[in-house]
């Protein structure tokens, strides 16, 4: 089945650039998705990926896609505090549009 | 705000109760999804809707579970005598295309 993997936790400095990790199984996945939850919070869309596509920058957020090893990556330059929250990587695949996957989610938090 | 809505916020409830929640989506979208996330995991998808038809739903969505989108506006979530491994965010979202927007979430607490 369908499985998406991240690392648990990650600890940055202000001003730092965060990378964070996500690899995932299913090669018929179509949009890969960057989501941001705050504790007690919904999710926020961040950005997405389509899989025809290998990089996409927004502002201070680049997500890089590397479909031959299954690897999605999102960097946040000039990391802020407001950027300690949990970060969600997702796959949708053409075997069921309508279902979002998503990784068990990466801590970041900013220490200044 | 026009984004996504849901009610209650916070529902706590005895084992065995039943419990009905309410997602009202973003007013053009046509997609309707519910997910569960307990803790220290991502959200699991349970079901979703087209318009009022429900095109999927996840091993996860026991026959204790219902969901309805009557109008293929608002959207409900029964949980019909509630267990405490029910005890969970439940989230629902909305589309009209590939970018799927959650709304703030309903935490059940089942004692």
């Amino acid at each position: 089945g369908e499985d998406v993997e991240q690392s648990l936790f990650l600890s940055v400095r202000e001003g730092d650039s965060s990378v964070i990790n996500c690899t995932y199984t299913d090669s018929s996945s179509t949009y890969l998705y960057w989501y941001k939850q705050e504790p007690g919070a919904g999710l926020q869309l961040l950005t997405y990926i389509f899989s025809n596509m290998d990089m996409k920058q927004d502002q201070r957020l680049t997500v890089l896609l590397n479909k031959k090893d299954k690897h999605l990556s999102l960097r946040i330059a000039d990391t802020q505090t407001g950027d300690s929250a949990i970060y969600f990587c997702a796959e949708i695949s053409t075997d069921s549009w309508g279902k979002l996957q998503f990784g068990a989610g990466t801590q970041v938090v900013v220490t200044p | 705000d026009t984004g996504v809505s849901q009610d209650p916020r916070h529902k706590i409830t005895k084992r065995g109760q039943n419990v009905t929640f309410r997602c009202d989506p973003i007013s053009e979208h046509n997609r309707l999804y519910w997910y569960r996330q307990t803790l220290g995991q991502g959200p699991e998808f349970l079901t979703y809707f087209q318009n009022e038809a429900q095109l999927e739903k996840s091993r996860l969505l026991s026959d204790r579970f219902s969901a309805e989108r009557p109008k293929g506006s608002f959207s409900t979530l029964e949980i019909q005598r509630t267990e405490q491994g029910d005890s969970a965010m439940y989230l629902c979202a909305s589309s009209w295309d590939f970018e799927q927007f959650f709304g703030p979430g309903t935490r059940l607490t089942v004692l």
